[in-house]
């Protein structure tokens, strides 16, 4: 089945720097990479997805890139404000019809105001 | 985006009893539902997903008669941790597949999540 590989399991950067976490897969079949971000005592919120017919895709301070040869895919955060800091997982899901997401374990952020 | 409700938010309870997790889709109709484990500190763990009005499919390792779930209308899916133990203090997530959006392919909307603490 699908495994999904998450770095770094923590990230502390000075606000206004960028922040990277990288995520690699194991099953070439997985077409849908979602992140969420989840913050102390909540669920996961859908911050940015990527598919795999697409590169890059961006929206204001928050861009993902996917691999699909090298099976990785990158969420990228610029300009880091203190409000960015939470618990950040990578997940990637199969083009078959069960619809199931295999989460990464995860990389808690911290901005440093 | 869609609202994924559930209740309670936070429940304890004594060894040995029952608890009831309700998951309710407030805006769509969630034909599958999924419910993970959350441990402090760790991801997320698929425990079963559910679909309306047929049986729950269960991962590898999660005991489908210690939880029961029951997907009995298309905007509300129940999990029930029978016979609590502490070992089963856990944060449950659901989350709901939205058939409607992301092109037809579905995107999942979560809940807030419940925490479950067994006495």
């Amino acid at each position: 089945g699908e495994n999904v590989e998450q770095h770094p399991s923590t990230l502390s950067v000075q606000e206004g720097d960028s922040a990277v976490i990288k995520c690699t897969y194991s099953d070439s079949a997985s077409n849908y990479f979602p992140w969420y971000k989840q913050e102390l005592g909540k669920g996961p919120q859908l911050i940015i997805d990527i598919r795999s017919n697409v590169g890059e895709k961006k929206d204001q301070r928050i861009a993902v890139t996917l691999n699909k040869t090298a099976k990785h895919f990158s969420l990228h955060i610029t300009e880091t404000q203190p409000e960015d800091s939470a618990v950040y997982f990578c997940a990637a899901r199969r083009a078959d019809s069960s619809y199931k997401l295999i989460f990464g374990s995860g990389t808690r952020l911290l901005v440093r105001p | 985006g869609a609202v994924v409700s559930q209740h309670p938010s936070w429940v304890i309870c004594k060894s040995g009893t029952s608890v009831k997790i309700e998951c309710r889709s407030l805006d769509f109709q969630a034909t599958t539902m999924f419910w993970y484990r959350q441990f402090p500190k760790q991801s997320l763990m698929l425990m079963a997903t559910s679909n309306e009005g047929s049986k729950a499919t269960y991962e590898q390792g999660v005991e489908k008669d210690k939880f029961l779930i029951n997907h009995a209308s298309l905007t509300l899916s129940t999990l029930t941790v029978t016979s609590a133990h502490p070992e089963d203090s856990s944060f449950y997530i659901c989350s709901a597949r939205d058939p409607t959006q992301a092109g037809g392919t579905g995107e999942l909307f979560f809940g807030e999540g419940s925490r479950l603490t067994v006495l």
